[in-house]
């Protein structure tokens, strides 16, 4: 079955950064598109980039761009996001979830890693 | 950028009940809307994908419907495990989701 398990998420001050890493298991990683959504406390879903299954192709969301950088290691089944400049209003919860069939529709989603950015 | 709003924010309901949530996108987005159900404290699972076709899985109960701009999720016979916060979610021009709507027991 499809696994995705998401770790590096912490407490970081503002200003600081953090790579997040998703584990894949169960499924092909290297055919499919994979994704970082985001939900601080209480909020809704905030869908934050998507990376192509080849990794040729990445999209980020405007409100994180120039600031995170989504890539992935196929030879590790591994998806990681790189967040640097963090700001308070980054404080949630990265979701990593696999693509459907390359139309930014997400079938699996892993259970989710805390980033806090405070002082 | 493509918004979707979602309509009511929260809603009560007793089990047996059927419910209807809307979703509106700001410009037409064809059939590219996909629907998704999330517990408190779960991942969110989805549902419905473009508009009207139900995930592997996911009760006959569930069902979409719309094009264009105006999209419905309807839950028939509402169950005790139904009770969560629905999100839409266009992926017509990359993707954007809906606010989510709460439906909670009456």
């Amino acid at each position: 079955q499809v696994q995705l398990v998401e770790s590096g998420g912490g407490v970081v001050q503002p200003g600081g950064s953090l790579r997040l890493s998703c584990a894949a298991s169960g499924f092909t990683f290297s055919s499919y598109g994979m994704h970082w959504v985001r939900q601080a406390p209480g909020r809704g879903l905030e869908w934050v980039a998507l990376i192509r299954y080849d990794g040729r192709n990445k999209y980020h969301a405007d409100s994180v761009k120039g600031r995170f950088t989504i890539s992935r290691d196929n030879s590790k089944n591994t998806l990681y996001l790189q967040m640097n400049s963090l700001k308070p209003e980054d404080t949630a919860v990265y979701y990593c979830a696999k693509d459907r069939d390359g139309d930014f529709v997400v079938d699996y989603w892993g259970q989710g890693t805390l980033v806090t950015v405070s002082s | 950028d493509i918004q979707m709003t979602q309509s009511p924010s929260s809603l009560s309901a007793s089990v047996g009940d059927r419910v209807t949530i809307t979703c509106r996108a700001s410009q037409s987005i064809s059939s590219y809307l996909n629907w998704y159900q999330q517990k408190p404290g779960k991942a969110p699972k989805l549902l419905i994908y473009a508009a009207s076709s139900l995930q592997s899985g996911v009760p006959s109960r569930f069902s979409g419907s719309g094009s264009g701009t105006d999209f419905t999720l309807t839950i028939n016979s509402l169950q005790p495990e139904d009770f969560a916060t629905y999100y839409c979610q266009q992926s017509y021009s990359t993707t954007t989701f809906g606010g989510g709507t709460k439906v909670e027991i009456k």
